[in-house]
């Protein structure tokens, strides 16, 4: 079974409109993170949000944040007033356990693309 | 701040040659490093992951190797590259943070041919 899910292979959103990114796991473990990168045409994975499991907060970062739901197991990203540059590839990964595992597993990825 | 460097950043490769690809990271001590090979439209595979130097991790059998010669440099090698081999590399690291986070960041990758 997959262990992270991105149900949208694509996605077009006209600019300023929130935006919405699927994200579904699959663990047993109590402690785990997750992670959104963003991977620009350019090809560099950029570090967006993350959000521990122990977290009692929503994890925020400017105009990201993480709608965490954690009986759902679901990590949705949402972009606020998206702009432009926004148009990328979006990837959710998890990892599992504790300090020392350094194994991140990734979803497939969501293209995002905006419409000005 | 920190920042990491890979080179080169494209490059073409007959079938059997060599190949040595570089990662070095700049303004943080005993970082984690590792290596990552994405094919085209797809996630991430990790390769390699090392915690000091000269430790390493492998996480798939492959023809690939790697190194750790330096605390901040991180290379990833083979003797004799198959077309298999083709994709985009992208090394990262990530601070020995306590809490868990150990957020990883990425360098700008190498997109490699293998012709």
């Amino acid at each position: 079974a997959q262990k992270i899910t991105q149900t949208q292979p694509g996605m077009f959103v006209q600019e300023k409109e929130a935006v919405t990114l699927d994200c579904t796991y699959d663990t047993s473990d109590p402690s785990y993170g997750l992670f959104w990168y963003k991977q620009p045409s350019s090809g560099e994975m950029i570090f967006l949000i993350y959000q521990g499991s122990y977290d009692q907060q929503n994890a925020t970062e400017g105009r990201y944040s993480l709608n965490f739901q954690k009986a759902r197991k679901s990590a949705n990203l949402v972009i606020s007033a998206s702009q432009l540059g926004d148009s990328a590839m979006y990837f959710c990964a998890m990892r599992e356990g504790q300090r020392g595992n350094y194994q991140l597993i990734w979803g497939a990825g969501t293209k995002l693309i905006i419409k000005p | 701040s920190q920042t990491i460097h890979q080179w080169p950043a494209t490059l073409v490769q007959p079938v059997g040659s060599p190949l040595s690809l570089e990662c070095t990271v700049e303004g943080t001590s005993n970082p984690n490093l590792y290596w990552y090979r994405q094919a085209a439209g797809r996630g991430l595979q990790l390769l390699f992951y090392s915690v000091g130097i000269g430790q390493i991790s492998s996480e798939v059998p492959q023809n690939l190797s790697a190194s750790r010669p330096q605390d901040r440099q991180f290379i990833l090698s083979s003797k004799k590259l198959l077309l298999s081999d083709s994709g985009f590399y992208l090394c990262a690291w990530s601070p020995l943070l306590a809490g868990g986070k150990d957020t990883q960041y990425f360098g700008p990758g190498t997109r490699l041919t293998v012709l």
